[in-house]
């Protein structure tokens, strides 16, 4: 079993749809949790990252993490056609360990349809 | 302000060459990151500077792999004697400081014919 699983879809859903994105793990060292995003043959970029459980907002991203589950989630509201991309999380441990050591999913493709 | 740079963006190589990969990190990050990338799939972990020294080289695949950041700020990746299953896209990061807040690079397209 990978420290990180995500589904990798793809996942096609309609402009203005509400996009559920999840990751599971295993390791109960990870303290940090990052969702990326990733464009064809570019680098990720960094969409949000939070810290232990809890939520996050900006703008139309929404992160979740449930640490008693495992499960972290990236919801996006009204979903655009530049949207479209493939998702990753990261995760990495807490402070004085490695923290620097992303984990990542494989990733989930996202298509936006207009 | 400028982000990470890496050159080149594609490299195409002959089985049992040596090839080097350059990163230029945003101005001021003390820390860089070298990943993986095979199609696919996530990146993987393969090294950490922390200034001009690796602080954590636990992610190299074998000692084909080796990298340098002589003053603090470049670094380069040297792949010697390289081999079809090295083709992946090699991507870099950096941050302030030792940190999971990291930016990364476009990436060098690396293919081993």
């Amino acid at each position: 079993q990978k420290e990180v699983e995500q589904d990798p879809g793809p996942l096609s859903v309609p402009e203005g749809a509400i996009v559920s994105l999840n990751c599971t793990y295993s390791n109960s060292a990870f303290q940090y949790f990052m969702w990326y995003r990733q464009y064809s043959r570019k680098g990720p970029e960094l969409l949000m990252y939070t810290y232990s459980s809890g939520n996050k907002e900006d703008g139309r991203f929404t992160a979740q993490v449930d640490k008693s589950s495992k499960y972290i989630s990236l919801f996006i509201r009204d979903s655009q056609p530049s949207d479209s991309a493939t998702y990753l999380c990261a995760m990495s441990p807490g402070s004085g360990g490695s923290n620097y050591k992303l984990t990542f999913g494989k990733g989930t493709l996202l298509t936006v349809n207009p | 302000g400028a982000g990470v740079s890496q050159t080149p963006s594609n490299k195409v190589t002959e089985k049992g060459k040596y090839v080097e990969l350059r990163c230029d990190p945003i101005s001021g990050h003390t820390a860089l990151y070298w990943y993986r990338q095979s199609l696919g799939q996530g990146p993987e972990f393969l090294i950490y500077f922390q200034g001009t020294g690796a602080a954590d080289d636990s992610g190299l695949p074998n000692d084909r792999f080796f990298a340098v950041r002589p003053e603090g700020s470049v670094s380069t990746l040297k792949i010697q004697r390289t081999e079809r299953g090295d083709s992946a896209m090699y991507l870099c990061a950096s941050s302030l400081d030792r940190n999971y807040e990291q930016y990364f690079g476009p990436g060098t397209r690396l293919t081993v014919t």
